[in-house]
């Protein structure tokens, strides 16, 4: 069963840093999305991306953050310039088009900032 | 108001029980309609789409109500492996394809 895969699992890195995570959405998909959860909150929205352009993003998206799909199979979250706050979950997810279609989720990975 | 609403519990059930969670919604221009599951430090992962005129999934009824704008899940017969949280996911409108969850209701199925 094809499904969207995440890398690394888990990324510690020093505040004022950048980080880039990497995602590999499923091939037939053309939504893809980056949605953040801190530890014991809620998942949040952070952009999404269609025809090789961000299609929506959210308040949290702000300079520090940016999205590329640099080879056609790849989906990256670049953090510039990291904070303690960054700490969180990061799921990359992928969806079809259509209505009633859903997201594919992978498994995620987590930012700790220190 | 919250765009997704959703009680967060915890409910805490027997084996066997049934349960219910709604969900609500503030736009009524909202297209599609989820229930996922998210075990914990997991990612989401699909329990079922909420169709206009209900539908079910084995032990797992969704329903849909568009005047109320609200959406319910329904677990019959509990087991042990329901426990996990439970998050209402909506597509708000036509304009934008962004999922939004909401905060996520917490099972508990106790032996």
């Amino acid at each position: 069963e094809p499904e969207v895969t995440q890398t690394p699992s888990h990324q510690v890195t020093q505040m004022g840093q950048e980080v880039i995570l990497r995602c590999v959405p499923i091939s037939n998909h053309l939504y893809f999305y980056w949605y953040r959860q801190i530890l014991g909150q809620k998942v949040e929205f952070l952009v999404s991306f269609y025809n090789n352009e961000i299609s929506e993003k959210s308040e949290i998206f702000d300079d520090q953050f940016s999205v590329e799909r640099p080879d056609g199979s790849n989906f990256t979250l670049k953090i510039r310039s990291t904070k303690l706050e960054d700490s969180a979950m990061y799921f990359c997810a992928s969806r079809r088009t259509g209505m009633n279609t859903e997201a594919f989720f992978g498994q995620g990975t987590r930012l700790t900032v220190v | 108001r919250k765009e997704v609403e959703q009680d967060p519990g915890p409910f805490n059930v027997p084996e066997g029980a049934t349960v219910a969670f709604n969900c609500t919604y503030s736009n009524s221009a909202s297209q599609s309609f989820f229930w996922y599951r998210q075990d914990c430090r997991k990612e989401p992962k699909l329990l079922m789409s909420v169709y206009s005129s209900g539908n079910e999934d084995g032990r797992f009824t969704a329903q849909l109500n568009r005047a109320s704008q609200y959406i319910s899940l329904l677990i019959r017969d509990s087991k042990l492996s329901d426990s996990a949280t439970y998050l209402c996911v909506v597509i708000l409108d036509t304009g934008r394809r962004a999922l939004t969850f909401g905060s996520g209701t917490r099972l508990q199925v106790q032996p």
